[in-house]
């Protein structure tokens, strides 16, 4: 079927680790998206890309980096955590009608 | 002022009634209008996307845009409690902005 699909769904850190969270999609969409959801805020976008060669900074980029490696593929790291990061992040793809489609989301802890 | 509006809930219902949720946004400029159901602990669904003013129907959904009054609403019909989450309103533009979503309790 197709799907969005994340790595880790979980995962405990400390702080200053790096931690890379992965995304893989086949809907065959170019636009994919990366959330974060913290209780009260609602999503907020962390960053976007529309296509392998297009990265965009989104409301709350600080403190993160991507990487687009194929049309089906989006990573998120996280250089050096920090508690205030705990949360639960979401990647997703859209269509060219701005239709999106959620990953399962990954519970990230940094203790 | 946040770009999109909800009120954060608890909204209850008894089941089989309609619910009625709210979202204002502020930019006039935009297009695509949308509801996402979200369970709790899990990602968010799109249930309803809406480009142009006035009702879209989708079963017991009923989505209604008014872009003069920069307000968008959803129906939820014969509310049952599987019904029960948290809905966001979200517009796109390039990007889409979400609002902070209204819980919805339906009561068997």
């Amino acid at each position: 079927d197709a799907d969005v699909t994340q790595t880790p769904r979980n995962r405990i850190t400390k702080t200053g680790k790096r931690i890379m969270l992965e995304c893989s999609q086949t809907k065959g969409h170019d636009r994919m998206y990366w959330y974060r959801q913290d209780p009260g805020l609602g999503l907020r976008l962390i960053y976007y890309s529309f296509d392998v060669k297009d990265i965009n900074k989104g409301e709350i980029s600080d403190g993160y980096s991507v990487s687009r490696q194929a049309q089906a593929k989006f990573s998120l790291s996280l250089e050096s955590a920090i508690p205030n990061q705990t949360a639960l992040y979401f990647c997703a793809t859209s269509t060219l009608g701005n239709e999106q489609f959620f990953g399962p989301g990954t519970r990230l802890t940094v203790l | 002022q946040k770009e999109v509006e909800q009120n954060s809930g608890p909204l209850s219902v008894p089941e089989g009634a309609i619910a009625s949720l709210n979202c204002t946004y502020s930019d006039r400029g935009s297009q695509s209008f949308f509801w996402y159901r979200q369970y709790s602990g899990k990602s968010p669904e799109l249930i309803m996307s809406i480009y142009s003013n006035g009702d879209k129907e989708d079963g017991r959904f009923t989505a209604q845009l008014n872009k003069a009054s920069q307000y968008v609403s959803l129906l939820i019909r014969d509310s049952q409690p599987s019904d029960s989450a948290t809905y966001l309103c979200a517009w796109g533009g390039f990007k889409t902005i979400f609002g902070a979503g209204t819980r919805l309790f339906v009561k068997a």
